[in-house]
């Protein structure tokens, strides 16, 4: 079971660019959570999808979109780059019908914006 | 909205020894959750122990244990023979009874010294 996978691993954009990171989840799991974590912060929930929807969002503003596919992979939007949005965007997954907090983390994109 | 503080941005401890990582909360809700996380430098975040806030009894895994106190909001935790792969960030993390969203603090970086 290879986990949670988070593809790329690093990526340098430039401010006013867009950026599309990707997350499988573990196998089994069909519930995935984004979040943001600025140097010397903890993790900043973004969205959670499942069922292809937008469960519920996190205190960001729309320049973050998301998507979930049929197989339940998931892919994160940030349009129009900001010198803030650098940070270390972790996915998360779990599956529906299992305990909310048996979520597993994947190891992350480290995004820098110049 | 939910706030975690950790106010210990850096810990040691000496090998075999006990440590204890302080956390605290602000939440009007009764019932929720409450997480400690670990996140060595493989970026990778690991559930290390849960407490549910209607429990009294407080959470034990292993070498890990958490002291709750309700009514003051704390949530510490605590490791017990300290080994050299403890060494990592750990994240205090709240979660409501209903909502998706887990509330992360900003951390504490623990150093295990040989």
């Amino acid at each position: 079971d290879a986990g949670v996978t988070q593809s790329p691993t690093h990526l340098i954009k430039t401010r006013g660019q867009q950026v599309t990171l990707r997350c499988s989840p573990k196998s089994g799991h069909d519930t995935v959570s984004w979040y943001q974590q600025a140097l010397g912060q903890g993790p900043q929930f973004i969205f959670q999808y499942y069922e292809e929807e937008e469960r519920q969002r996190g205190n960001f503003p729309d320049r973050f979109s998301g998507h979930q596919f049929p197989n339940y992979s998931s892919e994160l939007n940030v349009n129009a780059l900001l010198l803030g949005d650098s940070a270390l965007y972790l996915c998360a997954s779990r599956g529906s019908g299992q305990p909310f907090y048996e979520q597993y983390f994947g190891p992350g994109t480290r995004l820098t914006v110049t | 909205a939910q706030t975690v503080t950790q106010s210990q941005p850096e810990m040691s401890v000496q090998e075999a020894e006990t440590v204890t990582l302080s956390c605290t909360y602000d939440t009007s809700e009764s019932d929720y959750y409450l997480f400690w996380y670990k996140q060595p430098p493989s970026r990778q975040m690991i559930l290390v122990i849960r407490q549910e806030a209607y429990k009294q009894q407080n959470a034990t895994e292993n070498r890990f244990s958490v002291n709750f106190q309700k009514a003051a909001k704390s949530f510490s935790l605590k490791i017990s023979d300290s080994q050299l792969g403890d060494a990592a960030m750990y994240f205090c993390a709240y979660r409501s009874f209903t909502g998706n969203q887990f509330y992360f603090g900003t951390g504490t970086s623990l150093t295990v010294i040989p």
